[in-house]
């Protein structure tokens, strides 16, 4: 089976600007989750979809955003970009055990 | 979810047996004990998990005590490929779906 794939695997952007991050689940699995990574915080929780709805929220601002396809690839959105959104970014698909989860090799976003 | 302690760091020698320790003395009896690994530049990898029985897959033995206070993942033949951050969880698995890692142990496999 194909793995977790997200696009693009680097960015680099402006503070104001907005961007959107891309992730494909592996075949048959219909959660993504979405994380955020910095040396600083570590390893934080953005929002989970499933079916193409939102199941969990983490504690980010609205700035961020996601949404969920029928085919279950999901993507991200952060608009308005802050220099403290520089990070990298994980996607992670699972199936019925939804703690199994299934990593990308993440996005890394450079704000300047 | 149980907090979880881990050693910061551990050494293994190439091709020996790599034995990772974790405390989770709070653990209630519905939360799974969960391992994921990073390695360096890459998103996590899942490993194993289990409840209260010891556990094996292509990847590594997990060896959970009977009382479920501590549970210790064991890498039979370490490489240098497995040297990582190993973070232990547990997990409710009625639960929302996030993961929240401590800091883990940093294993350095050496030749």
């Amino acid at each position: 089976k194909a793995g977790v794939t997200q696009t693009p695997r680097y960015l680099i952007k402006t503070r104001g600007q907005q961007v959107t991050l891309s992730c494909s689940p592996i075949s048959g699995h219909r959660s993504v989750s979405w994380y955020q990574q910095t040396p600083g915080q570590g390893l934080q929780f953005l929002f989970e979809y499933f079916s193409e709805t939102q199941r969990n929220k983490g504690n980010f601002p609205g700035r961020f955003s996601g949404r969920q396809f029928s085919n279950s690839r999901s993507e991200m959105n952060v608009s308005t970009l802050e220099l403290g959104d520089s990070a990298l970014y994980l996607c992670a698909s699972s199936g019925d055990r939804v703690h199994e989860q299934y990593f990308g090799p993440g996005t890394r976003l450079t704000v300047t | 979810d149980a907090k979880t302690t881990q050693p910061p760091s551990m050494d293994c020698a190439e091709g020996r047996a790599a034995n990772l320790p974790c405390n989770h003395s709070t653990i209630s009896g519905n939360e799974y004990v969960y391992w994921y690994r990073q390695i360096h530049s890459q998103g996590p990898q899942y490993i194993i998990h289990g409840l209260k029985n010891n556990e094996t897959n292509e990847m590594a033995s997990l060896i959970i005590t009977e009382d479920r206070k501590s549970s210790t993942l064991i890498l039979p033949h370490a490489t240098l490929r497995d040297t990582a951050v190993y973070y232990c969880i547990a997990v409710n698995t009625g639960t929302a779906s996030k993961l929240t890692f401590g800091t883990g142990t940093r294993l350095q496999v050496t030749l």
